[in-house]
């Protein structure tokens, strides 16, 4: 069975910096691509960042490009969002999102989400 | 930059009844297009891809419909498990999802 935990959350003040992390178990890690969804308070989902399989090709929205960078550890089945400068617009729910297949977007399992808030 | 519409924004149905959805894309993402269920406090859950194809173990009173730029999700007879807020999200281009519909008891 699939299962994603995210972890990692927390507050931290606008201007600094946090990793949240994803543990994965439940399918060949590596073999899939890994996204990073996000969710603000109330609002709607944002996908923000991709990355493949071997980690050596990742994508990201405009919104977070420059500041946040994705990475994973296949040994460790693990993935990491490393954020930077952080706004009080980054305040959301983080989910990880296994992608269907290789870099398709199409996210056919989720963690249950780690929350992050940015004070200003 | 792709935009995604979604209406309604709410919709207020009855159990049993036949509910749809519609997304549209502002160009062309062919039949790239899902369908996502979120409950609150929920992570959302994969109904529907490439347009029309159903999610592993997801209910066969859903279901998809449409290509280019017009899309339906369709609830044959909603049930008390559907209330819940609906995403559509293209995957043409990176990936963007649609505001939501909250489906609601009416």
């Amino acid at each position: 069975e699939v299962h994603l935990l995210e972890s990692g959350g927390g507050l931290v003040q606008a201007g600094g910096s946090l990793r949240v992390s994803c543990a994965a178990s439940g399918f060949t890690f590596s073999s899939y691509a890994m996204n990073w969804v996000r969710q603000a308070p109330g609002k709607g989902l944002e996908w923000i960042s991709v990355i493949s399989g071997s980690g050596a090709n990742t994508y990201y929205a405009d919104s977070v490009k420059g500041r946040f960078t994705i990475s994973r550890d296949n040994s460790k089945n693990t993935l990491y969002l490393q954020m930077n400068s952080l706004r009080a617009e980054d305040t959301a729910v983080y989910y990880c999102a296994k992608d269907l297949g290789v870099t398709t977007k199409i996210f056919d399992y989720w963690g249950q989400g780690t929350l992050v808030t940015v004070s200003s | 930059d792709i935009q995604m519409t979604q209406s309604p924004s709410t919709l207020s149905a009855s159990v049993g009844d036949r509910v749809t959805i519609t997304c549209r894309a502002s160009q062309s993402i062919r039949s790239w297009l899902a369908w996502y269920q979120q409950k609150p406090g929920k992570a959302p859950k994969l109904l529907i891809y490439d347009a029309s194809t159903l999610g592993s173990g997801v209910p066969s009173r859903f279901s998809g419909s449409g290509s280019g730029t017009e899309f339906t999700l369709t609830i044959s007879s909603l049930q008390p498990d559907d209330f819940a807020t609906y995403y559509c999200q293209q995957y043409n281009s990176y990936a963007l999802f649609g505001q939501g519909t909250k489906v609601e008891i009416k």
